[in-house]
């Protein structure tokens, strides 16, 4: 059973620039979550999809947008990017939406703006 | 809203000794409870997790046990290695709105021979 993977592992972005990261989600898993952990913090809700619409969003402007394919992999992108953007990213798959159901996380992407 | 509040860290011991972290929360209903640990430079891991109260979570040594009355999910181990060295992320599903996680901030633990 391959587990949740995302790419790139490193990205480097200067301010006003635009990002895409992507997440493969684990087998068997129909729903993705993206969460934006800063340093030292604990990881932030960004989004979450199912069956390729959004499920829910927290606290995060519209620059910040994402789509699920048809095979329940995910993309986020983040628009103008800015200073604080900087975080790693996590992505993590589950398999059913509105339940209680264990999320598995990648090992993230770890974008810096500059 | 629902929140995650977990004891400052770092946490720093000796080999073998007793290790608790304290987690508390505020939630809506009945949620579940994880324990997550994050090694330095990777994502998060599960670790354990209690999905009613009562319920004890135990895995590698460490166990957690949902307290609905004190609101609590503190994690133990008896004995800590060198390699439990992480930081750990005490988190809860909110059942309000999006199913989603919300995460304490962490707590580094640092464990030394």
């Amino acid at each position: 059973e391959t587990g949740v993977t995302q790419s790139p592992t490193h990205l480097i972005k200067t301010r006003g620039q635009q990002v895409t990261l992507r997440c493969s989600s684990q087998s068997g898993h129909n729903t993705v979550s993206w969460y934006q952990q800063a340093l030292g913090q604990g990881p932030q809700f960004i989004f979450q999809y199912y069956r390729e619409e959004e499920n829910g969003r927290g606290n995060f402007p519209p620059r910040f947008s994402g789509l699920q394919f048809p095979n329940y992999s995910s993309e986020l992108n983040v628009n103008a990017l800015e200073l604080d953007d900087s975080a790693l990213y996590l992505c993590a798959s589950s398999s059913a939406e509105g339940s209680t159901d264990t999320q598995y996380f990648g090992p993230g992407t770890r974008l810096t703006v500059l | 809203g629902d929140s995650v509040t977990q004891m400052e860290g770092p946490v720093t011991l000796s080999e073998e000794a007793f290790l608790t972290i304290n987690c508390t929360y505020t939630a809506t209903g009945y949620p579940s409870l994880f324990w997550y640990v994050q090694y330095p430079g990777e994502g998060l891991q599960l670790l354990l997790k209690a999905t009613k109260a009562d319920d004890k979570g135990s895995n590698k040594g460490f166990e957690a046990t949902y307290r609905k009355e004190t609101t609590s999910f503190h994690l133990e181990k008896g004995s800590v290695q060198v390699s439990d060295s992480a930081v750990y992320f005490c988190a809860l599903t909110s059942l309000s709105g999006t199913y989603k996680y919300i995460f304490g901030t962490g707590t580094r633990l640092k464990v030394l021979a």
